[in-house]
């Protein structure tokens, strides 16, 4: 296992479409999180899992927004009715939860463009 | 509100040379720890350095280091012999001890090694 692993890198769809991100965090750490990042910005948080459980939601997370972490393993995160404002690059990252909060792990991202 | 400023949108070295980058931040809480992230062109998010604020101690991981500032909240970092693979987007960000989940995260500065 040599890290957090995104899939897929690129995608481009059409506004209104859907689409899901997949993410595969490194295998021994619990705990997970999305990040959004559009062009010229800082990171966002987006969402976090402990195991399979979803323990906060930013604002930034409308309804359009789902994610998932069915087996406390990898994670998905859905968008439905895609909108322009939604072209950023997904970023994943992992860690364990022990040890304070040092060792985040990062994927290296999905960017979406929505056209 | 908890924020980090990262004053300086672009900045650009001579190889072999000296660069320090500014941050910082703000949060009422007395335990909490900073980090700073770079983000190569296209890839993916990697921890440069961090900081314990309990720490009085500047951290330092080989050719970087930070100048900590506990009372002017202020955490910069500091490239030597800089090399052109320092080319990278750079973030500063920091994380609550008491809320031990999400980071926060700077703008970032654009820094470009010349050769």
């Amino acid at each position: 296992d040599t890290g957090v692993s995104q899939d897929p890198r690129h995608k481009i769809t059409k506004r209104g479409q859907n689409v899901t991100f997949r993410c595969d965090p490194i295998s021994e750490h619990n705990r997970l999180y999305w990040y959004r990042q559009t062009l010229g910005q800082g990171p966002e948080f987006l969402t976090y899992f402990q195991n399979e459980a979803q323990l906060e939601k930013s604002r930034l997370l409308s309804d359009r927004f789902s994610a998932e972490r069915p087996k406390g393993s990898f994670s998905t995160l859905e968008i439905q009715r895609t909108e322009q404002g939604d072209s950023a690059m997904y970023l994943c990252a992992s860690r364990k939860e022990a040890g304070g909060p040092y060792g985040y792990t990062f994927g290296s991202g999905t960017r979406l463009t929505v056209v | 509100a908890q924020t980090v400023t990262q004053s300086q949108p672009e900045m650009s070295v001579q190889e072999a040379e000296t660069v320090t980058l500014s941050c910082t931040y703000d949060t009422s809480e007395s335990n909490y720890y900073l980090f700073w992230y770079k983000q190569p062109p296209s890839r993916q998010m990697i921890l440069v350095i961090r900081q314990e604020a309990y720490k009085q101690q500047n951290a330092t991981e080989n050719r970087f280091s930070v100048n900590f500032q506990k009372a002017a909240k202020s955490f910069s970092l500091k490239i030597s012999d800089s090399q052109l693979g320092d080319t990278a987007m750079y973030f500063c960000a920091f994380i609550n001890a008491g809320n031990n989940r999400k980071l926060i995260w700077g703008l970032g500065t654009s820094l470009a090694v010349n050769p």
